[in-house]
């Protein structure tokens, strides 16, 4: 257990609906990055936050956005979803902003129908 | 072209047996390399974090070498185990600007061990 946690597990929704996942860090870890994983692909950095401000951008698109809360939970919109939007997003944790070491979640599975 | 390639992109092996994974990047400059261990469906763990100025890092029966001069890394799993089944992603840690790095994921060799 990383002890970074992220809910619901799972989510199923149609297209064009809009939905939010939700990340809680490692206690004491300031900063919190999203990723998405699909189908036989490799992980691909989305954002990262570090103690409520946005770090570090990476290939999100416009129809997602983050947020990092002042206890320091994260919360990523995803909107106007689309099928190719279906994957795994991980969240994880670190201490401070450098990505040294990570910890990873165990992932928010998203099926979008 | 990914930036990290990493082969083979499977992998059956007997239980017992030695196995050894590849990962060539271009990522340049970079920070430093990982390797991480993915059960299916779940996050990531992280094995190993080796700096452009190690060579070899081990830990427990993984054993990971950098060689910077030729991009190159090799996770070395010995005697393996039936959990040792799982995707193993090579990780390269760039500068990104300011303070923070970014994180560039090959796509992971699936392990298969069978007993």
């Amino acid at each position: 257990d990383s002890g970074v946690t992220q809910t619901p597990k799972h989510l199923i929704t149609a297209t064009g609906q809009r939905v939010t996942l939700r990340c809680s860090p490692r206690s004491g870890d300031l900063s919190v990055y999203w990723y998405q994983q699909s189908l036989d692909q490799g992980l691909q950095f989305l954002i990262q936050y570090y103690n409520g401000e946005e770090r570090a951008k990476g290939n999100i698109l416009e129809r997602f956005s983050a947020q990092q809360f002042p206890d320091l939970h994260s919360e990523l919109n995803l909107s106007s979803l689309e099928l190719g939007d279906s994957a795994l997003y991980f969240c994880a944790s670190s201490p401070s902003g450098h990505s040294y070491e990570q910890y990873f979640g165990p992932g928010t599975r998203l099926t979008v129908t | 072209k990914n930036q990290v390639e990493q082969s083979p992109q499977s992998l059956i092996i007997l239980e017992g047996k030695n196995c050894t994974l590849q990962c060539n990047y271009t990522v340049s400059p970079f920070s430093n390399l990982r390797w991480y261990k993915q059960d299916t469906g779940r996050g990531p763990v992280s094995l190993t974090i080796m700096t452009f100025s190690e060579n070899t890092k081990s830990n427990g029966r993984y054993t990971a070498t950098l060689d910077a001069d030729t991009k190159q890394s090799s996770l070395h799993i010995t005697a393996s185990q039936l959990s040792d089944s799982a995707s193993y992603i090579c990780v390269v840690s760039a500068p990104y600007g300011g303070a923070t790095n970014k994180l560039i994921f090959g796509t992971g060799t699936l392990l298969a061990v069978q007993p």
